[in-house]
């Protein structure tokens, strides 16, 4: 069956400092990953999508940044983290773009703080 | 574009009786998926139910089942024999069967009444 991993679960960092969130899949081959943004008791924010190795699209331009080095591995990264970046992450993976019938399998997400 | 609406920000229910979480949406197609998803304190996703479009037939999960009116494009989620597992936030989101996207709406946080 089909996991997703993503870590770390928590992260303090200081406003400035580089960020790398990763998230990885198993048991399926070419997966469509995405990571989104979820502020405190808020709505989720998709920040970028891939569909294949070194394709990355941005939904939100912004501080962060999305690389996919591997089929089913899904990096996050800042070079200098924003006060602003603080929130919880969530990375997903599904089957068909969009979803379909499978609709999205989450990570366990990461809660970032920057302080 | 479709959206997905959830009305009620805040719904509270006393453990053991039903309550049901309303959702609306929007779109020109004819074939897509609904779907409620979970977000419990611990804040991961967790697929609650599922609804096909073309099945007319609502969906049933255990103590979760859905109101799936098509032509009303109302999606509604009725949870029987509150627990207090149940608190959570609950989304409600669309897939369409020729898009690339998956729209959610801005949730619902369920308070379970001990």
């Amino acid at each position: 069956s089909q996991t997703i991993h993503q870590w770390p679960a928590t992260l303090v960092q200081p406003v400035g400092s580089p960020l790398s969130l990763e998230c990885t899949v198993e048991g399926t081959s070419n997966p469509n990953l995405y990571w989104y943004r979820q502020a405190a008791g808020r709505g989720l924010q998709l920040l970028f999508y891939s569909v294949g190795i070194g394709q990355i699209s941005s939904e939100v331009p912004q501080n962060l940044s999305a690389s996919r080095p591997q089929d089913r591995q899904f990096i996050l990264s800042s070079k200098k983290l924003l006060l602003s970046d603080s929130g919880f992450y969530l990375c997903a993976w599904s089957q068909k773009i969009g979803g379909g019938r499978g609709g999205y399998t989450f990570g366990s997400g990461t809660r970032l703080t920057v302080v | 574009a479709q959206t997905v609406t959830q009305s009620q920000p805040e719904m509270s229910v006393q453990e053991a009786e039903t309550v049901t979480l309303s959702c609306t949406y929007d779109t020109s197609e004819s074939d897509y998926y609904l779907f409620w998803y979970k977000q419990p304190p611990s804040r991961q996703m967790i697929l609650v139910i599922r609804q096909e479009a073309y099945k007319q037939q609502n969906a049933t999960e255990n103590r979760f089942s859905v109101n799936f009116q098509k032509a009303a494009k109302s999606f509604s989620l009725k949870i029987s024999d509150s627990q207090l597992g149940d608190a959570a936030m609950y989304f409600c989101a669309y897939s369409g069967n020729t898009g690339n996207q998956f729209y959610f709406g801005t949730g619902t946080s369920l308070t379970v009444i001990p």
